[in-house]
């Protein structure tokens, strides 16, 4: 079984921060990794994701893959108190996206 | 855009009885559809994964006699929680893809268990 590890658990930067997360799975397998957000009361918001090893720019969003390292992360560039929220690591073991395995999450605020 | 609607948000049962969710895709066909349970203190489990016209998968610990779940057209998934008891409690969240690569989530329906 596909195992999701994320850290660090929770994280407090002041507003315009780099924020950086971390998130290791177990599966050299696994075919993409996704980084979704999810507010308080809500549902997980996809953000970003990435199948290939190196990195991924969308916006002020950067994730980074290592297959070597079964590692990936995701940058927060000029962080926003808007931006707090929970960020979950995802991680598929199949061509589809709807088999997933979720990582705990990292809280994530920003303070203005 | 896609668009996910789940009902209801959240719902207080008693202990033993069954709660029954819904879930709408608005702006593209759902022809997969994921439900996941988040529990307090815990991440999302995988309870079914659910394709038109193909039987519904159940992972470990999840069966259909306890989740039974319909996925009749491309717009619309419900799921019932039978016998619902305080294990049970948690956000229940449908995930709807239409092309196999990003889940669309809903806001989650909430169970309570009194």
């Amino acid at each position: 079984q596909e195992k999701v590890q994320q850290s660090p658990e929770s994280l407090i930067v002041p507003e315009g921060a780099m924020v950086s997360l971390n998130c290791s799975f177990s599966d050299s397998a696994s075919q993409s990794i996704w980084w979704y957000q999810q507010h308080p009361g809500k549902g997980p918001k996809a953000l970003i994701s990435i199948f290939s090893n190196g990195n991924k720019k969308e916006g002020r969003l950067t994730v980074y893959l290592n297959r070597a390292s079964l590692h990936v992360s995701l940058h927060i560039k000029d962080s926003q108190p808007s931006d707090s929220a929970v960020y979950l690591c995802a991680v598929s073991l199949d061509t589809n996206a709807y088999k997933v395995i979720f990582g705990k999450g990292t809280h994530l605020h920003v303070l203005p | 855009g896609a668009l996910v609607y789940q009902y209801p948000r959240r719902t207080i049962c008693k202990s033993g009885t069954s709660m029954r969710m819904e879930c709408q895709a608005v702006g593209f066909q759902a022809t997969s559809v994921a439900w996941y349970r988040q529990s307090p203190q815990k991440t999302f489990e995988l309870i079914a994964l659910s394709t038109v016209n193909s039987a519904i998968k159940y992972e470990q610990n999840f069966t259909q006699e306890k989740f039974p779940i319909s996925h009749p057209n491309l717009s619309f998934s419900s799921m019932t929680v039978l016998n619902a008891y305080l294990e049970d409690r948690g956000l229940y969240l449908c995930g709807a893809d239409n092309s196999g690569n990003t889940l669309y989530f809903g806001e989650g329906s909430r169970l309570i268990v009194v």
